[in-house]
């Protein structure tokens, strides 16, 4: 199965929001409510943002937030701030006890 | 605190195995399923595989499957990657990651694919190269 499809690159000013696709099919992303998503800084081991499309794990600041609708996943940065700024990977179940990362999107803070 | 350490990677040919080790503290280490995921070198996360909080059940992404052994000793709080038939590209920062699920009110575990990876490792490296 391919993986998830996100867009390579997101940017925005500190203070404006920016949201990041991920599109799946009814396979995945439209067929479970299973969609999480992961913050990761160079370097680093990702983090755990959002998960069953909407959740925020304890200590995720609520300007983190995460929606479904159809096919497509996404996830809204609100108050961007400097320390948003990293790759985002989405995933979800795709059946069959199999999981599908998306490719990943760069979210530059200007 | 929660935390995961990875161990084992290294250099190794193609066609040879390795065994990469997570060790877990902080946490019931046998409550929970853990995963494998691997990500290569600069690209994206690749769900390598999943089992169990007893270790009963193991599934495994195509791409590994039939070469890679996922297994845990809850006794020792470890998590085990056995990987044979390596290849090029099995190349990867290899991490091992929590599964955010957890009981119902019947004691059922719910999760492995729903609610995440919560806890995640700082990640072994594994190059395959002759």
């Amino acid at each position: 199965q391919s993986a998830l499809t996100q867009p390579p690159s997101a940017s925005g000013s500190p203070g404006q929001s920016v949201t990041i696709s991920c599109t799946g099919t009814s396979s995945d992303v439209g067929g479970y409510n299973s969609v999480s998503w992961y913050q990761q800084h160079p370097g680093k081991a990702p983090k755990l943002m959002i998960y069953d499309v909407n959740k925020r794990p304890s200590g995720v600041p609520d300007r983190f937030s995460g929606s479904k609708s159809g096919n497509t996943a996404s996830l809204t940065v609100s108050g961007l701030q400097a320390e948003d700024e990293a790759d985002y990977y989405c995933s979800s179940y795709a059946g069959n006890n199999n999981l599908l990362f998306g490719g990943g999107t760069k979210l530059t803070v200007l | 605190q929660v935390q995961l350490v990875e161990s084992g990677g290294g250099v190794v040919q193609p066609g040879r195995s390795l065994r990469l080790s997570c060790a877990a503290s902080g946490f019931t280490f046998s409550s929970y399923g853990m995963h494998w995921v691997r990500q290569a070198p600069g690209k994206g996360l690749d769900w390598v595989a999943v089992i169990s909080y007893d270790g009963s059940n193991k599934y495994y992404a195509d791409s590994v499957k039939g070469r890679f052994t996922i297994s845990r000793d809850n006794s020792k709080n470890t998590l085990y990657l056995q990987m044979n038939s390596l290849r090029a590209e099995d190349t990867a920062v290899y991490y091992c990651a929590k599964d955010n699920g957890y009981y119902d009110s019947g004691g059922n575990y719910r999760g492995y694919y729903y609610f995440g990876m919560d806890v995640w490792g700082q990640g072994t490296t594994v190059t395959v190269s002759s």
